[in-house]
């Protein structure tokens, strides 16, 4: 099955500067990769996804990339604020004929003000 | 914005007994999920669901477990003869077709559920 794993586990920034969360996927095939943003004790939340005939997607401060000959892709929070802190797990579908997302680990990312 | 929600949101049960936790999901959606959040730990799928039937399920959703569509509108998770490991939150989650066909997940506010 899909293994995806999720680097750093812990993201220390200053408000202002930008953070980028890294994940690699193993299935070749898996064609959906969304991200989630999980404030502390809620739920998931979708912030963004791409799809696999996209190298780059962007909503405002927010953008991911993907690099499917490497089978990564990216989170990249520019101009970071301390309502973005909060854990965000990046998730890859669409192989071995699935169509459910596996989870990384999680990266926890801290705003300092 | 249509939301799922998820009864109760904290369930306290004692090892060995059955618990069921239940779930609303957006009206129009179709397909319906089940995972789990171990204290710290990744989110993992435990189940889908399409068509009153179960769509696929992982390695963690064994015959302890199973869903139900009683109506219309409620999705529910059994777990039988419950474990201590079994201590986890549990997020529902709907959408209106497969995820990565534009039609992403959403989650519910989750149950957590403390098995003592």
């Amino acid at each position: 099955g899909e293994n995806v794993e999720q680097h750093p586990s812990t993201l220390s920034v200053q408000e202002g500067d930008s953070a980028v969360i890294k994940c690699t996927y193993s299935d070749s095939a898996s064609n959906y990769f969304p991200w989630y943003k999980q404030e502390l004790g809620k739920r998931p939340q979708l912030i963004i996804d791409i799809r696999s005939n996209v190298g780059e997607k962007k909503d405002q401060r927010i953008a991911v990339t993907l690099n499917k000959t490497a089978k990564h892709f990216s989170l990249h929070i520019t101009e970071t604020q301390p309502e973005d802190s909060a854990v965000y797990f990046c998730a890859a579908a669409g192989g071995g004929g699935s169509y459910i997302p596996t989870f990384g680990r999680g990266t926890s990312l801290i705003v300092h003000p | 914005e249509p939301e799922v929600t998820q009864t109760p949101s904290h369930q306290v049960t004692q090892m060995g007994q059955e618990v069921i936790l239940r779930c609303v999901p957006i009206s129009n959606h179709l397909y319906f999920y089940w995972y789990r959040q171990i204290l710290g730990q990744k989110v993992e799928f435990l189940v889908s669901f399409y068509n009153n039937e179960i769509s696929e399920k992982s390695e963690i959703f064994d015959d302890q477990f199973s869903v139900e569509r009683p109506d219309g509108s409620n999705f529910t998770l059994k777990i039988r003869s419950t474990k201590l490991e079994d201590s986890a939150m549990y997020f529902c989650a709907s959408s209106g077709g497969l995820p990565f066909r534009n039609q992403p997940q959403h989650f519910g506010d989750g149950t957590r559920l403390s098995i003592l």
